[in-house]
């Protein structure tokens, strides 16, 4: 099956830093979404990327699906962007393959 | 903004009784699933239904799980005799027509003891 790896596995920032998230992965996919996992354990929809860019906000995500990786770029970083970054690809099967997530604290 | 809801937010159970996990899906969805995460690890996929049938299952979904879409509008993941290591959090969540976003609900924490 297809393998999904983040990087990096921890992030720990001040405060108003910029941060990038990456996941890579190993096979074509027809879906790609980034979420946020906060500190109360809900599943949070980031972004629907399966190809290209898209921006909410402060987030911003990147999707090269023919170099089969996607970034996600969190700008001027607030302590309620901390908890864990999941992101999720589907192939050609009926289900989401999560990779092992980067845990990001914002410290003020 | 349409949601999944899941009931109960968390539910705690002795070892070998029967659970019953339940779900409302985004109601023009076509897909539902459920998916488990173990306290620290990722998120783990179970069961895919759609067109009241289960249209894919993990390894994990053995014979003391199963699903149900009673009506049209509940989605339910049952598990026969629970096991000390089905703690987890359970997530259900649901999607339009193949290929489109998937929503998550809130989860439900299930402990074991």
């Amino acid at each position: 099956g297809i393998q999904v790896e983040q990087s990096p596995p921890d992030l720990i920032l001040q405060e108003g830093a910029n941060s990038t998230l990456r996941c890579n992965f190993s096979d074509s996919v027809n879906n790609l979404q980034w979420f946020h996992q906060n500190p109360w354990g809900q599943l949070i929809n980031l972004f629907y990327i399966p190809s290209g860019t898209k921006q909410n906000g402060r987030l911003s995500a990147t999707t090269v699906a023919t170099e089969r990786y996607s970034l996600l770029y969190i700008s001027s970083s607030q302590t309620t962007d901390s908890g864990v970054y999941f992101c999720a690809v589907e192939g050609n099967t009926d289900k989401l393959i999560f990779g092992t997530g980067t845990r990001l604290q914002v410290f003020p | 903004e349409p949601e999944v809801t899941q009931t109960p937010s968390h539910q705690v159970t002795q070892m070998g009784q029967e659970v019953i996990l339940r779900c409302v899906p985004i109601s023009n969805h076509l897909y539902f699933y459920w998916y488990r995460q173990i306290l620290g690890q990722k998120v783990e996929f179970l069961v895919s239904f759609y067109n009241n049938e289960i249209s894919e299952k993990s390894e994990i979904f053995d014979d003391q799980f199963s699903v149900e879409r009673p009506d049209g509008s509940n989605f339910t993941l049952k598990i026969r005799s629970t096991k000390l290591e089905d703690s987890a959090m359970y997530f259900c969540a649901s999607s339009g027509p193949g290929g489109t976003e998937a929503f998550f609900g809130q989860g439900t924490r299930l402990t074991v003891v």
